[in-house]
C-alpha cells in the first residue's frame, strides 16, 4: 500500500531553521516526482515546492523561494524540505504528496505541523 | 499561469446529488485539473483528474458515486447518493510550467 509519512515538525522561533522529512513506502520512490504542500490554520492548500523523479529539476513557490529547499534521497526513499529564516506566516500543516504526471497529486501524507512563534 | 475559482460553500440533502464547479481562468480552458477531498481534521485525499474533453480518471478506492465532467473552462465533480461522510472541503488543483496551484476549496454540507 502506497504510504507517505511526514516528520520533523514542531515549534520554532522566527528566524530559525527546521528540516521536514517524508518517508515513502509501497511504491518505487525513485520513479516519481514529489511535492510539499502546506495549509495554514483554517485556510486552503498552498503549493510549496516540487522535485522531479531524478532530482534534476526543482521549483519553489515565490512565498518560500530563497528560504526553503526541497531535496530527496532515493536510497532512503525520503523527501526533505529544508526551511530557513522561518516566519510566523510559515505556520501550517505541511504535507508531502506524490506527483503522478498528468494526474496531479495522487498520494498524500498525513501531515506534520510547524508552528513559528517566539 | 492559471487561476482556479471555486464557490466557498455548497449544501445538499442526504441521498441526493450535488455538482461542484472549479473554473479555470481565461486562456486556460483546456487544462486538466485534479479533485481532492479533505474531511474534517484529515489530510487531503485524491479523487480524480478531469480533462478538458470531459474524460475523468478516478483514484484507487474512490466510490462509484463520484464522477467528473467538463464544459468549457468549468470542471465538475458530481457526487451522487450523498452520504454523511461526503461532508468535506473539496479542492481542485492544476499545474503549468512547473508551478502548481489550488482553488480556494468548496465546503460541502450534507443536510
Amino acid at each position: 500500500q502506497e504510504q507517505l509519512v511526514e516528520s520533523g515538525g514542531g515549534v520554532v522561533q522566527p528566524g530559525r531553521s527546521l528540516r521536514l522529512s517524508c518517508a515513502a513506502s509501497g511504491f518505487t520512490f525513485m520513479n516519481y516526482g514529489m511535492h510539499w504542500v502546506r495549509q495554514a490554520p483554517g485556510r486552503g492548500l498552498e503549493w510549496v515546492a516540487v522535485i522531479s523523479y531524478d532530482g534534476s529539476k526543482k521549483s519553489h513557490a515565490d512565498s518560500v523561494k530563497g528560504r526553503f529547499t526541497i531535496s530527496r534521497d532515493d536510497s532512503k526513499s525520503t523527501l526533505f524540505l529544508q526551511m530557513n529564516s522561518l516566519r510566523a506566516d510559515d505556520t501550517a500543516v505541511y504535507y508531502c504528496a506524490r506527483l503522478r504526471s498528468g494526474y496531479g497529486m495522487d498520494v498524500w501524507g498525513q501531515g506534520t505541523t510547524v508552528t513559528v512563534s517566539s | 499561469q492559471p487561476v482556479l475559482t471555486q464557490s466557498s460553500s455548497a449544501s445538499a440533502s442526504l441521498g441526493s446529488s450535488v455538482k461542484l464547479t472549479c473554473t479555470l481562468s481565461s486562456g486556460h480552458s483546456s487544462y486538466t485539473i485534479a479533485w481532492h477531498q479533505q474531511q474534517p481534521g484529515k489530510a487531503p485525499r485524491y479523487l480524480m483528474k478531469v480533462e478538458g474533453n470531459g474524460s475523468y480518471n478516478k483514484g484507487s478506492g474512490v466510490p462509484d458515486r463520484f464522477s467528473g465532467s467538463s464544459s468549457g473552462a468549468d470542471r465538475y465533480l458530481t457526487i451522487s447518493n450523498l452520504q454523511l461522510e461526503d461532508e468535506a472541503i473539496y479542492f481542485c488543483e492544476t499545474w503549468d510550467n512547473d508551478i502548481w496551484m489550488f482553488g480556494g476549496g468548496t465546503k460541502l454540507t450534507v443536510l
